[in-house]
C-alpha cells in the first residue's frame, strides 16, 4: 500500500511565486488534512476536509487554499509565497480514529 | 481551548533502560489519543491509538496508557534500544468527536545511547 503520498519532497520558491503541494491517499479515507511543522511551534493545522467537496479552515489558514474534488486527492495551494511559509508540510488522512501521515514536503521561500 | 503538553522536551538514556514519556491535555472530553514517532527529516509514523473508553494499548515493547480524568497519557518503552531514538508526539482530535483533525504536543526527543 502506498498510503499517503506527498509531492514534491523538496521545493525552493521565490517570494511571490505560487505553487501546489500534492497529496494523494489510496485508503479511501474520508478525512484529510494539512499541517505545517515549525521549530518551537510543533505541528499546526492549516486546512482540513471531511469528504469530497467539503473543506474548512484550521488554525493557520492564511495564505493557503485547498479544494477536494475527489476522495483521493487534497492539494494545498500557496497563492503568493512568503518567507514565513518556509516550513515542512504534512498531509494526513484518516477514517475512523487513526491518522496516517505522508513523508512531508520541505519548502523554502527565499 | 484544548492544549497538549509533552514533558520533557528531550531525554537521553542508556540502552536497556525502561522509560516513560508524558503527555497531558487540558480538556478531558477527548475522543481518542494517538502516539506517533518521527525520525529526523521523516514523516510521522503511528505507534498506538487509544480510544476514550480504553485505559491502555500495547504494541511490542510499547505500552500507552490513558487517564482522561487527570488529562494524562504515558508512553512506556521497555528495554530501550538505540533504534528507539526519535521524536515522540502525542495528539488528540479537535473537539470531542472524531473530527479527523489533530492537536499535537511539542514532542519529546529521545536519545538512547549504546
Amino acid at each position: 500500500n502506498a498510503g499517503v503520498t506527498q509531492t514534491p519532497k523538496f521545493q525552493v520558491l521565490k517570494t511571490g511565486q505560487s505553487m501546489t503541494l500534492q497529496c494523494a491517499q489510496d485508503m479511501n479515507h474520508e478525512y484529510m488534512s494539512w499541517y505545517r511543522q515549525d521549530p518551537g511551534m510543533g505541528l499546526r493545522l492549516i486546512h482540513y476536509s471531511v469528504g469530497a467537496g467539503i473543506t474548512d479552515q484550521g488554525e493557520v489558514p492564511n495564505g493557503y487554499n485547498v479544494s477536494r474534488s475527489t476522495t483521493e486527492d487534497f492539494p494545498l495551494r500557496l497563492l503568493s509565497a512568503a518567507p514565513s511559509q518556509t516550513s515542512v508540510y504534512f498531509c494526513a488522512s484518516s477514517y475512523g480514529s487513526e491518522a496516517f501521515f505522508g513523508q512531508g514536503t520541505r519548502l523554502t521561500v527565499v | 481551548k484544548q492544549e497538549v503538553t509533552q514533558i520533557p522536551a528531550a531525554l537521553s538514556v542508556p540502552e536497556g533502560e525502561n522509560l516513560v514519556l508524558n503527555c497531558s491535555f487540558t480538556d478531558s472530553a477527548i475522543y481518542n489519543l494517538q502516539w506517533f514517532r518521527q525520525d529526523p527529516g521523516k514523516g510521522l509514523t503511528s505507534l498506538l491509538l487509544i480510544q476514550s473508553s480504553q485505559r491502555e494499548q500495547t504494541s511490542g515493547r510499547l505500552n500507552a496508557s490513558l487517564d482522561k480524568s487527570s488529562g494524562r497519557s504515558t508512553l512506556y518503552i521497555a528495554a530501550s534500544q538505540p533504534g528507539d531514538s526519535a521524536t515522540y508526539l502525542c495528539a488528540v482530535p479537535y473537539g470531542s468527536g472524531n473530527t479527523g483533525k489533530l492537536i499535537f504536543g511539542q514532542g519529546t526527543t529521545l536519545q538512547v545511547k549504546p
